[in-house]
């Protein structure tokens, strides 16, 4: 399954809404996972099952969608949240990430 | 708190083996799928391998399959990844990582390692 992130890069200032998409090349049901990474990092979990924030993920993060069209939307951007985002289905072996989505300051 | 932490990783040349490990704490590793995934240089994520929570079901990326063994030894509490013949495609930040919930194969990845830096080069 083929996962498709866009935008590639996403410019916005702090404190304004950021949203990001994913579309699968077939359905994966609700079985996706958001993460993001910052430089040096290890990814962090941040939404599983679509719209399950993870533990520690404060509420300014939440997901949506099901089937092939997903959205992530960060409501209000902090400085930590500058990253790369990546989206994975976890619904068929193999499994597999977007490309990712950079956000970044404006 | 769980906590990974792979050792292993470094340089090689192509067609050579290498064996990655993780070691895990923090959690009751018995109880969880543990994932491979790996990240090459500037590039996105990439998925390698999954093993189950008691070892009894193991799946691979078809770049890998063949090439590449998971196991996990239950009572050291680690993860280990037997990469042979290695290709220079190959070279990538290898990170552990467990499943969120218990039992599952799939799923988030709530806890990753720092990842361990395989380097395949002539």
């Amino acid at each position: 399954i083929v996962m498709t992130q866009s935008p590639a890069t996403l410019s916005v200032s702090p404190g304004e809404r950021a949203t990001l998409s994913c579309r699968a090349s077939q359905s994966v049901s609700s079985n996706l996972a958001w993460y993001h990474q910052k430089p040096g990092q290890a990814p962090r979990l941040l939404i599983y099952g679509a719209s399950t924030r993870a533990t520690g993920i404060p509420a300014s993060f939440s997901g949506s969608g099901s089937g092939t069209e997903f959205t992530l939307t960060i409501s209000s951007l902090q400085s930590e949240d500058f990253a790369v985002y990546y989206c994975q289905q976890y619904n068929n072996w193999p499994l597999t990430f977007g490309q990712g989505t950079k956000v970044e300051i404006k | 708190q769980a906590q990974l932490v792979e050792s292993g990783g470094g340089v090689v040349q192509p067609g050579r083996s290498l064996s990655l490990s993780c070691a895990a704490s923090g959690f009751t590793f018995s109880r969880h799928g543990m994932h491979w995934v790996r990240q090459a240089p500037g590039k996105g994520l990439e998925w390698v391998a999954v093993i189950s929570y008691d070892g009894s079901n193991k799946y691979y990326a078809d770049s890998v399959k063949g090439r590449f063994t998971i196991s996990r030894d239950k009572s050291g509490n680690t993860l280990d990844l037997q990469m042979n013949s290695l290709r220079v495609e190959d070279t990538a930040v290898y990170y552990c990582a467990k499943v969120a919930v218990e039992w599952e194969l799939r799923g988030g990845l709530d806890y990753w390692g720092q990842g361990t830096l395989v380097t395949v080069s002539s």
